[in-house]
């Protein structure tokens, strides 16, 4: 079974456009994550929920909005989309209580978006 | 704010011989380092961490790691590589709840035959 799971996969899409990218997980976990890698591989957190609560909130464009519909899913909106937000999109989930050491992230395959 | 630097973008190995990849930290507490690999086209699969205790981990695949806190370094090593080790390797420094992770730049790492 897999563990942290994306879809799609691939995603191509026209400039302007509205799409979203879905993620869930069946570990358990209380904590998920999005990240993005851009095309030189530097990977950078954008947000983290934990139990469906925002506590990452990096500097993204507000045309990007997560949604928790529960904790083990944690899907990504983007809106009007531009050139730039071609990239990679990860997205991850771990444990993480309140006061414990940062324990791994379990990585999703990713979702490769290209906007035209 | 905690930051990680991994020196070499590009190493390249001969299979067989053996390997160091490099990773600084910079953050006020006691880290917790990660070692990730992520291999064309996949995800990224954990290789190993450290949290506390013995300074020396062991982790998949045959690689380990050693944190030394006088140099803020956690650096990656394998005694011999394998073709199928060719990939991106990722360094990670964690800081507990409510603190994301901060990735390195990453190494490409490649094999000759």
């Amino acid at each position: 079974d897999t563990a942290v799971s994306q879809t799609p996969k691939y995603l191509v899409t026209q400039m302007g456009n509205d799409k979203s990218i879905k993620c869930e997980q069946n570990l358990g976990h209380d904590t998920m994550y999005w990240y993005k890698q851009d095309s030189k591989k530097f990977l950078k957190i954008m947000f983290s929920y934990n139990n469906k609560e925002l506590i990452i909130n990096e500097t993204v464009p507000n045309r990007f909005s997560p949604k928790s519909p529960d904790k083990a899913h944690l899907n990504l909106h983007i809106n009007s989309l531009e050139l730039g937000d071609s990239a990679v999109y990860f997205c991850a989930s771990s444990h993480s209580a309140r006061g414990a050491p940062g324990n791994e992230q379990f990585f999703g395959p990713g979702t490769r978006l290209t906007v035209l | 704010a905690q930051s990680v630097t991994q020196p070499d973008i590009h190493i390249t190995v001969s299979e067989g011989a053996s390997l160091e990849l490099r990773c600084n930290y910079s953050y006020g507490a006691t880290p917790y380092l990660f070692w990730y690999v992520q291999s064309p086209g996949q995800g990224l699969q954990l290789l190993l961490k450290y949290f506390s205790g013995d300074t020396l981990v062991q982790g998949i695949k045959g690689f380990e790691a050693e944190f030394k806190r006088s140099q803020s370094s956690f650096n990656l090593r394998k005694p011999s590589v394998h073709w199928s080790d060719a990939a991106e390797y990722f360094c990670a420094v964690g800081a507990g709840y409510g603190q994301n992770f901060v990735f390195g730049p990453g190494t490409r790492l490649s094999v000759l035959p």
